[in-house]
């Protein structure tokens, strides 16, 4: 069975570093074909991916987020840190993690998510 | 990036009916494309994958099809637990983009 678990604070000061923790287990990142995958969700809005590593340490960020992401890897503790740096009220969203599946040189799904953590940007 | 569009925003269908749910791609993805189930205060489920691959847990009654730009989600018989907002999401290209999702109500 694949869980995935979302830790971090609930409340960030604007332009403060916001760290998030994916603790997953059911698989390893270390197999081929494996990644994760960070998606936020603003209050009553779509969808938005953020970044992903893959099991070879390939690594993907959202352009949009101008370059304030960072994505690391812990294999041996099956976590992965997703930093978001100089927050701003835009970045309140439910942050999931979630487990990809990729069987091509393109990409993969979703295939399994976490819980989500509710993150507020106030001042 | 590639934009995905999702139509209707809103979809009532009567039980026991067949809901077709649209999303289309601004380029060619080929089949790579998977659909969500996201009830109120949860976390989106994964329902389709590789345009009409099948999660495990769904039944039947869903179904994906198409390729390049043109996707469908249907439902064949709706059910009352069917009442979710359903997305659609690339991943082609990164970064892998979702359709702003469809709200499917029973009527």
């Amino acid at each position: 069975q694949i869980t995935l678990k979302e830790s971090g604070p609930t409340l960030v000061r604007p332009t403060q570093t916001l760290t998030l923790t994916c603790t997953f287990s059911g698989f390893s990142l270390s197999t081929r074909g494996m990644g994760v995958g960070w998606i936020r969700q603003p209050p009553r809005k779509a969808l938005e991916s953020l970044a992903v590593i893959y099991w070879n340490g390939e690594r993907h960020y959202n352009p949009a987020l101008n370059n304030r992401l960072t994505l690391t890897k812990d294999a041996s503790f099956n976590e992965v840190v997703l930093t978001l740096a100089d927050v701003d009220l835009v970045d309140s969203a439910t942050y999931y993690c979630a487990h990809v599946i990729s069987t091509s040189t393109r990409g993969g799904w979703f295939a399994s998510w976490g819980q989500g953590d509710l993150l507020t940007v106030s001042s | 990036e590639i934009v995905m569009t999702q139509s209707p925003a809103t979809l009532s269908v009567s039980p026991g009916e067949r809901a077709t749910l649209s999303c289309r791609a601004s380029q060619n993805i080929g089949s790579d494309l998977a659909w969500f189930q996201q009830k109120p205060g949860q976390a989106p489920r994964l329902l389709i994958y590789g345009a009409s691959t099948r999660a495990t847990g769904f039944p039947a009654r869903f179904s994906g099809s198409g390729s390049g730009t043109d996707f469908t989600l249907s439902v064949s018989s709706l059910q009352s637990e069917d009442v979710a907002v359903y997305y659609c999401q690339q991943y082609s290209d990164w970064p892998y983009s979702f359709g702003q999702g469809t709200k499917l109500a029973i009527k």
